[in-house]
């Protein structure tokens, strides 16, 4: 299986910052990454995929790069509604897996 | 609006089975995948497989296969995810979430089914 390391697991930071989370793939899954946030007591969504393409309806200040197996998600300007926790998955090859999840608290 | 409905919560007791279910509407449910996540209470998402509802082709992670098993009707557009006997350690919400063949991420995600598993 593919293991998906996210860093840091917790981040505390305030309105306006700007935000990095790491995802680092085991081996190479080319471009097959999307990120998701999850906010308590609700499914996931998804922000990103194939690395960096938004999801229809997700706010321009979410970006995601990389490739290989080094992947990041910035938000380039913090708003409130972002604090959540945020997963990384790779769908190169079954079985796909997620990271471990990032949670993005107010500093 | 483009939804997957999940059935409601569950609490049963080890040794039971179950089925709960993932509901598709306005969209062509035999012709996208559907997957089933796994989130322990307090913890992370766990990819358990994908089912393609056109024909039942499935795929099931190593660290799920054996114990549970995924079906789908297409006349009525629902997917299924099922345990013939039930482990405390079965306790979690549980996700149906729909592969988009555009971008190949779950781009639409059930509420989720919590099951509780207690003696």
């Amino acid at each position: 299986d593919i293991q998906m390391t996210q860093s840091p697991s917790t981040l505390s930071a305030s309105v306006g910052d700007r935000v990095t989370i790491t995802c680092r793939a085991s081996q190479s899954i080319s471009s097959w990454l999307a990120w998701y946030q999850q906010k308590p007591g609700k499914a996931p969504r998804l922000l990103i995929y194939k690395e960096s393409s938004l999801q229809s309806g997700v706010p321009s200040r979410f970006s995601g790069s990389g490739s290989g197996t080094e992947f990041t998600l910035t938000i380039s300007s913090l708003q409130p509604d972002d604090f959540a926790t945020y997963y990384c998955q790779q769908y190169d090859s079954y079985p796909w897996t997620f990271g471990q999840g990032t949670k993005v608290e107010i500093k | 609006e483009v939804q997957l409905v999940q059935s409601g919560a569950e609490v049963k007791k080890p040794g039971e089975s179950l089925k709960i279910s993932c509901k598709g509407s306005r969209y062509s449910f035999s012709n996208y995948w559907i997957g089933w996540v796994r989130q322990m209470p307090g913890k992370g998402l766990e990819w358990m497989g994908i089912i393609y509802p056109g024909d039942s082709d499935s795929r099931y992670s190593p660290s799920f296969q054996g114990h549970v098993t995924f079906s789908a009707d297409k006349s009525i557009n629902t997917a299924y995810l099922q345990w013939s006997s039930l482990k405390a350690s079965d306790t979690a919400m549980y996700y149906c979430a729909r592969r988009n063949p555009l971008s190949d991420a779950f781009d639409i995600w059930g509420q989720g089914t919590m099951v509780t598993v207690s003696p």
